[in-house]
C-alpha cells in the first residue's frame, strides 16, 4: 500500500498569516499512462463532510479560493494557504489515487491562534 | 445540483448486516466513479470500497468478501451492503463520486454505522 505521511499533524496559525503542509507519499504518484499525478487535498470543516480542494497536485476545485495552492512532484507535495482566514479551520487530508487501495495522510489539524 | 444522501446507518450487533444508500440528483450515478468512504469516530480518512462506469468493484482489504457495493440505476442511487459487521468497521461513510481525474466531489452528509452489542 501507498503510505501518505502529512506534516505537521497540528497547525496553528495566527490569521493573515501564511500555512503550509507537506504531504509525503511512499511511491512516486505519477500514473504514466496519462501523465497525471493522482494526489489531491481536502479539507474537512468541524461537524461537516470532506471537501475537495485540489486534485492532481495543483488544480483548484471550482469554488476554491485562490489563497489556497497545491505543489509537488514524485513523492514530495505541499498545501500551501496565502493568508489564513477564520473560515478555513478544520482538517487538511491529503489523498493518493494513483492505486488501489486509495489511502489518505493522517490529517492536519488547523487552528487559529 | 449535484447532491449526495446517505442514509441506513444505525445501532447493529457484531455479526450482523446493514444495507446503506446514497441517493445521488443532478447526475447518473452509473456515469460516475462511485466511491463509499468511513471514518471512524476521530479517527481519519478509510477508502472502502468503489465501482466503476463498467461494473467493476474494488474493496480495502478490511471489507474485502464482507462488503459488496453496487448500483440501481432506476433509483439512480449507490448501495453498500455491509455483512458478518465488527466493532472495528464503527464509523461514519460517506459516499462520494470521482469525475476523472478531478477528485472526489461532493460528498454526502455521512451515515454513522455503530457495530456494537
Amino acid at each position: 500500500d501507498i503510505v501518505m505521511t502529512q506534516t505537521p499533524l497540528s497547525l496553528p496559525v495566527t490569521p493573515g498569516e501564511p500555512a503550509s503542509i507537506s504531504c509525503r507519499s511512499s511511491q512516486r504518484l505519477l500514473d504514466r499512462n496519462d501523465g497525471n499525478t493522482y494526489l489531491d487535498w481536502y479539507l474537512q470543516k468541524p461537524g461537516q463532510s470532506p471537501q475537495l480542494l485540489i486534485h492532481t497536485v495543483s488544480f483548484r476545485a471550482s469554488g476554491v479560493p485562490d489563497r489556497f495552492s497545491g505543489s509537488g512532484s514524485d513523492t514530495d507535495f505541499t498545501l500551501r494557504i496565502s493568508r489564513v482566514e477564520a473560515e478555513d479551520v478544520g482538517v487538511y487530508f491529503c489523498m493518493q489515487r494513483l492505486e488501489f487501495p486509495i489511502t489518505f495522510g493522517q490529517g492536519t489539524r488547523l487552528e487559529i491562534k | 445540483e449535484v447532491q449526495l444522501v446517505e442514509s441506513g446507518g444505525g445501532l447493529i450487533q457484531p455479526g450482523g448486516s446493514l444495507r446503506l444508500s446514497c441517493a445521488a440528483s443532478g447526475f447518473s450515478v452509473s456515469s460516475k466513479y462511485m466511491t463509499w468512504v468511513r471514518q471512524a469516530p476521530g479517527k481519519g480518512l478509510e477508502w472502502v470500497s468503489v465501482i466503476y462506469t463498467g461494473g467493476s468493484t474494488y474493496y480495502a482489504d478490511s471489507v474485502e468478501g464482507r462488503f459488496h457495493i453496487y448500483i440501481d440505476n432506476s433509483k439512480n442511487t449507490l448501495y453498500l451492503q455491509m455483512n458478518n459487521l465488527r466493532a472495528e468497521d464503527t464509523a461514519v461513510y460517506y459516499c462520494t463520486r470521482e469525475v476523472g481525474s478531478m477528485g472526489y466531489d461532493p460528498w454526502g452528509q455521512g451515515t454513522l454505522v455503530t457495530v456494537s452489542s
